[in-house]
């Protein structure tokens, strides 16, 4: 396994279409985050999953935006009717919870899907 | 107030000095600090973690995290072109929980040849 990997890297959609993510995260890893980054900004969480759960969703994530981990394995990102302002770099990142000796907070970032709405 | 606030640059030193990037957070419940560096176009990268007062070191990197201050800073020794990128401070724990971390904007750093 070498890393977090996303996909696509890159897409450009018009204004109103529907575009989807997929995030595949380090396999021994469970914890599973979703970040936007755009241009001069550092990344803005939006969501993370632990396992199939998705624990906490960011207030910047409209009902637009849709994120699923059905089994706790890859992530998808969905987002609905985009809109120019959805264009971003959409970062996936994964962790490892230690049971033993809590979380360290550390995350493993994927390459990200660059999007651009039209 | 930003939650964690950085100067973005850029900063600019000659080949073979040291650079000093700084960074502050709002939450003084914060726990974990890390320092990521990004080329532009790509995903972040992590260089270092700390999570207690003082220094540490990994080598070219010092990290140094001062939580009285609310202050945490990254030095690079003897920086090299190839250090060019920019670097993101991010802030765990407090009342962000560790579930995520908060990010700077980034400091963006140019080292000459």
């Amino acid at each position: 396994d070498t890393g977090v990997s996303q996909d696509p890297r890159h897409k450009i959609t018009k204004r109103g279409q529907n575009v989807t993510f997929r995030c595949d995260p380090i396999s021994e890893h469970n914890r599973l985050y979703w970040y936007r980054q755009t241009l001069g900004q550092g990344p803005e969480f939006l969501t993370y999953f632990q396992n199939e759960a998705q624990l906490e969703k960011s207030r910047l994530l409209s009902d637009r935006f849709s994120a699923e981990r059905p089994k706790g394995s890859f992530s998808t990102l969905e987002i609905q009717r985009t809109e120019q302002g959805d264009s971003a770099m959409y970062l996936c990142a994964s962790s490892l919870i230690r049971l033993a000796g809590g979380d360290t907070g550390e995350l493993f970032f994927g390459e990200g899907s660059r999007l651009t709405v039209l | 107030q930003k939650e964690v606030e950085q100067n973005s640059g850029p900063l600019s030193v000659p080949e073979g000095a040291i650079a000093s990037l700084n960074c502050t957070y709002s939450d003084r419940g914060s726990q974990s600090f890390f320092w990521y560096r990004q080329y532009s176009g790509k995903s972040p990268e992590l260089i270092m973690f700390i999570y207690s007062n003082g220094d540490k070191e990994d080598g070219r990197f010092t990290a140094q995290l001062n939580k009285a201050s609310q202050y945490v800073s990254l030095l690079i020794r003897d920086s090299q072109p190839s250090d060019s990128a920019t670097y993101l401070c991010a802030v765990g724990g407090g009342n962000t929980g560790f579930q995520k971390l908060v990010f700077g904007t980034g400091t963006r750093l140019l080292v000459s040849p």
